[in-house]
């Protein structure tokens, strides 16, 4: 089985401010680890995931995460937030067998203040 | 071109009722899913079908019925309606385990 645990429901932060959004995951096989962004009354986007090799991935947006496998994580980080950034933010870790679940996290929303 | 399209996008019904909710990708994925996304944005997997064939299926009620009659495509079928059942649906689709999802952009189902 796997889950994920996103440890903040809310951030709210100032624009040009850096972020860190956190996420932990459990799983018993290898996983792959995604971010996706939702914004109000939009589906998700893919915003980076994290297969194998590097554990530092880059996404779009300036959007970067850490895996980090010994801590079980995977945080996703901005150094300069804008006030569109403003949406909601899902990790998910699916299985590392072909047809493995996407299993969400409960989601951060990220709030930008001018 | 969107890659993964539902329809409708908005879906107001009276309880009780049989509703069916479309999903067609263009991106030649093998894969796809239902999502239940419930008011506080928790996302759920409902289904998941590989060319066709049922390879996911969720603790979900036998109201509940997907649909996949080629691999572009993934339709749920929803009987007997319920309050609890008002939710965001959301479709995907995936080609490979490392690809992550593709999702379209949720049919927002409301039962009155």
């Amino acid at each position: 089985a796997q889950s994920v645990t996103q440890l903040d429901s809310q951030v709210p932060v100032f624009e040009e401010a850096p972020v860190e959004l956190r996420c932990n995951y459990s799983s018993s096989v290898s996983v792959y680890l995604f971010w996706y962004v939702q914004y109000p009354n939009q589906g998700l986007q893919l915003l980076l995931k994290y297969l194998s090799g590097s554990t530092l991935v880059k996404g779009i947006n300036g959007f970067e995460a850490e895996f980090n496998k010994s801590q079980t994580s995977f945080h996703l980080r901005k150094p300069s937030v804008h006030i569109s950034d403003t949406a909601e933010y899902f990790c998910a870790v699916k299985g590392g067998t072909s047809y493995g679940k996407l299993t969400f996290g409960q989601g951060t929303i990220l709030t930008v203040h001018p | 071109d969107t890659a993964v399209s539902q329809t409708p996008k908005y879906l107001v019904t009276q309880m009780g009722n049989d509703k069916s909710i479309k999903c067609e990708q263009n991106l030649g994925h093998d894969t796809m899913y239902w999502y239940k996304q419930d008011s506080k944005k928790f996302l759920k997997i409902m289904f998941s079908y590989n060319n066709k064939e049922l390879i996911i299926n969720e603790t979900v009620p036998n109201r509940f019925s997907p649909k996949s009659p080629d691999k572009a495509h993934l339709n749920l079928h929803i009987n007997s309606l319920e309050l609890g059942d008002s939710a965001v649906y959301f479709c995907a689709s995936s080609q490979e385990a490392g690809h992550g999802y593709t999702f379209g952009s949720g049919t927002r189902l409301t039962v009155v």
